[in-house]
């Protein structure tokens, strides 16, 4: 059972634009929510994190917005480029467990 | 500072051969420790963790293994690969508790051919 979605496989977005990334979750008892970026042959890296008792965390032109009682969460990449191209995880964490979930990933694409 | 190694980078093998794909941890004391699966198309697929030497835990009943034999060595093998087991396996490491996100190693792209 997918208990971290990410609906949209892919998406494309023009060079200086925003980006918006979606991802859902069923568990009530998540309480951790990281973005991963992962560029083809490489291992993912972090790129931001953001707590339940946050609704929002910005770091530069990242900003992760979460809403609890849709379990919902966002990525908002402003402004977007070339260098953005990558497919984005997002990953939950329940505070009764050391196990990150992860969504089946979203490919972003900035067109020059 | 910790870093993960993972090797080999990439791996043709033939189906029916065995696997050994290893990771290391470097820098820190009893990691959590993870082997994550990514299929053509697919996203990150849990595999196995372990905790502690000798502790491993299985997600996804398959054709693999995983072994713990050290502290911050991790192996993933088969006896015998299928076609189905191509995909690109990453390595990951966590403090013990109350972590805070996975650091991957590099990957290893695997096609069984």
């Amino acid at each position: 059972d997918q208990q971290v979605k990410q609906n949209s496989p892919s998406l494309s977005v023009q060079e200086g634009r925003i980006s918006i990334l979606n991802c859902d979750y069923t568990n009530s008892m998540f309480d951790y929510f990281l973005w991963y970026k992962k560029y083809p042959a490489e291992g993912p890296t972090f790129l931001i994190s953001i707590s339940s008792i946050k609704d929002k965390n910005e770091d530069g032109r990242f900003t992760v917005f979460l809403n609890k009682s849709a379990k919902h969460l966002s990525l908002h990449i402003v402004p977007s480029q070339p260098g953005d191209s990558a497919v984005y995880f997002c990953a939950a964490r329940s505070y009764t467990g050391n196990q990150f979930y992860f969504g089946t990933g979203t490919s972003l694409t900035v067109i020059p | 500072s910790q870093t993960i190694h993972q090797w080999p980078a990439t791996l043709v093998q033939p189906v029916g051969s065995p696997l050994s794909l290893e990771c290391t941890v470097e820098g820190t004391s009893n990691p959590n420790l993870y082997w994550y699966r990514q299929a053509a198309g697919r996203g990150l697929q849990l595999l196995f963790y372990s905790v502690g030497i000798g502790q491993i835990s299985s997600e996804v009943p398959q054709n693999l293994s995983a072994s713990r034999p050290q502290d911050r060595q991790f192996i993933l093998s088969s006896k015998k690969l299928l076609l189905s087991d191509s995909g690109f396996y990453l390595c990951a490491w966590s403090t013990g508790t109350a972590s805070y996100g996975y650091t991957f190693g590099s990957g290893t792209r695997l096609t069984v051919v």
